[in-house]
């Protein structure tokens, strides 16, 4: 029962580095997301794909890109890293339906220095 | 279009009731719940759709007006491990790619 599985778990950057976030699932879902929590906040979609080959921007897209290649594997690319990405990213699975809840995984908490 | 929750904290002794607000400037599909503990992340509660459906753990209690926009959701301050931040997402347009995420309402138990 691994669900989805997010690596690393911390990361420190500098200014300007890129990295990429690893996220997969094991659920078969066609749904799956990239969001991001700032301190005392809720969630911000960044990006989002229905299916292996489909992706679309959600709500704060700048700066960051994503591939879909698989149903299992949804990456998040972080390029010429900046402070104002300093955040906790969550990616997220669902079946897809209106009734389908998400399913998080554990969290990448990233610091940008 | 951020749904508003209220309160934005509430503290419970043992036996007191919370009740948790959402509510949205737009129309509603749907009322997604989660609750998050410090440090981990969102685990799902409950989904309320329009037309009366629900989906979600026996022992969560919600209640979503559709005229209102709004939802709502009960606690009882009867176990510590009910403690931590819980969120509503809104649903707009019935496909749950966009849901919107409101800023959370932090609920700790008075031992």
């Amino acid at each position: 029962n691994a669900g989805v599985t997010q690596t690393p778990k911390f990361r420190i950057l500098k200014i300007g580095q890129s990295m990429t976030l690893q996220c997969t699932q094991d659920m078969n879902h066609n749904y799956m997301y990239w969001y991001r929590q700032d301190p005392g906040m809720g969630l911000k979609l960044i990006y989002y794909s229905v299916g292996a080959g489909i992706t679309d921007k959600g709500e704060v897209p700048n700066g960051y890109n994503v591939s879909r290649s698989t149903t299992e594997d949804f990456p998040l690319r972080l390029e010429l890293a900046a402070p104002s990405q300093t955040s906790v990213y969550f990616c997220a699975s669902s079946a897809g339906l209106s009734n389908s809840p998400l399913h998080f995984g554990n969290g990448t908490r990233l610091t940008v220095t | 279009q951020q749904p508003v929750q209220s309160p934005q904290a509430v503290i419970l002794r043992e036996g007191e009731d919370a009740v948790i607000n959402c509510s949205s400037s737009k129309a509603l599909y749907s009322v997604h719940w989660y609750r998050q503990k410090h440090g981990e992340a969102p685990v799902f509660l409950m989904i309320l759709l329009k037309g009366g459906e629900q989906k979600g753990h026996e022992k969560i209690s919600a209640s979503f007006n559709e005229k209102k926009q709004q939802s709502s959701l009960y606690r009882k301050a009867s176990q510590l491990s009910y403690s931590g931040t819980y969120f509503c997402g809104t649903d707009n347009a019935g496909n749950n790619r966009k849901l919107i995420w409101g800023l959370g309402t932090s609920l700790a138990l008075n031992p």
